[in-house]
């Protein structure tokens, strides 16, 4: 998992909490993604970003938002619009912009809304 | 939307054996990757293979690539119980920049 870190590894809310999950990346990548992960669907991109300050929806961003302030970080938060949160999140960077250099994963972080 | 289509969805095996899983696509790529995944971990790249490419080997693993059948296979030989883990496969389906797009994956069992 090395270079990217995500935290917590467990998070626990309660239905209708916004939560925000951390994504902190020494790799000196441009890009930096989000995937949600549930049982037997892979992976499903939420959202990513080429560069800082800037980001694009991926195929389920509805109830979810991020920001790109620097280089290193990309949260996202977890919205009360988000009608089944439940899930595994991983965050991944890749570095430069062709899609020809492997993504690196961090460790993700495993949601549960009671 | 779901890119790649992996089969099996759970493989199970004997160490030493060998472990054959593929991938199946709908459009066309610009370079297929293998990742794996141990559980509830993140995912680690084994091998990229370009659209001109037909075979690539790294160590025990040889992936091929038919662009005809838009289909991949991964191949381990001599599996250890430490290659128990998820494989996944993802296209990146224009040249440039472009996000990856993963398929469901195989669930590999390595009994020693």
């Amino acid at each position: 998992d090395g270079g990217i870190t995500q935290s917590p590894k467990y998070l626990f809310r309660k239905e209708g909490q916004n939560v925000t999950l951390s994504c902190e990346q020494n790799l000196n990548h441009d890009a930096m993604y989000w995937y949600r992960q549930d049982p037997g669907q892979g992976l499903r991109l939420i959202y990513y970003s080429q560069i800082v300050n800037d980001f694009q929806k991926g195929d389920i961003a509805e109830g979810y938002s991020v920001s790109r302030e620097k280089k290193e970080s990309f949260p996202l938060t977890v919205t009360s619009a988000q009608k089944n949160p439940t899930a595994f999140y991983l965050c991944a960077s890749r570095n430069g912009p062709s899609s020809y250099n492997e993504q690196f994963f961090g460790p993700g972080t495993r949601l549960t809304v009671l | 939307s779901q890119q790649g289509e992996e089969d099996p969805q759970a493989l199970s095996i004997q160490e030493g054996e060998n472990a054959t899983m593929n991938c199946s696509y709908k459009t066309s790529i610009n370079n297929l990757q293998w990742y794996r995944q141990n559980s509830g971990r993140g995912l680690v790249h084994l091998i990229l293979i370009r659209s001109n490419e037909r075979e690539k080997h790294s160590g025990r693993l040889r992936v091929t690539l038919d662009t005809s059948k838009k289909s991949s296979s991964l191949l381990i030989t001599a599996s250890r119980a430490a290659d128990t883990a998820s494989y996944f496969c993802a296209t990146a389906p224009n040249s440039g920049y472009s996000t990856l797009t993963f398929g469901k994956g195989t669930m590999l069992l390595v009994s020693p």
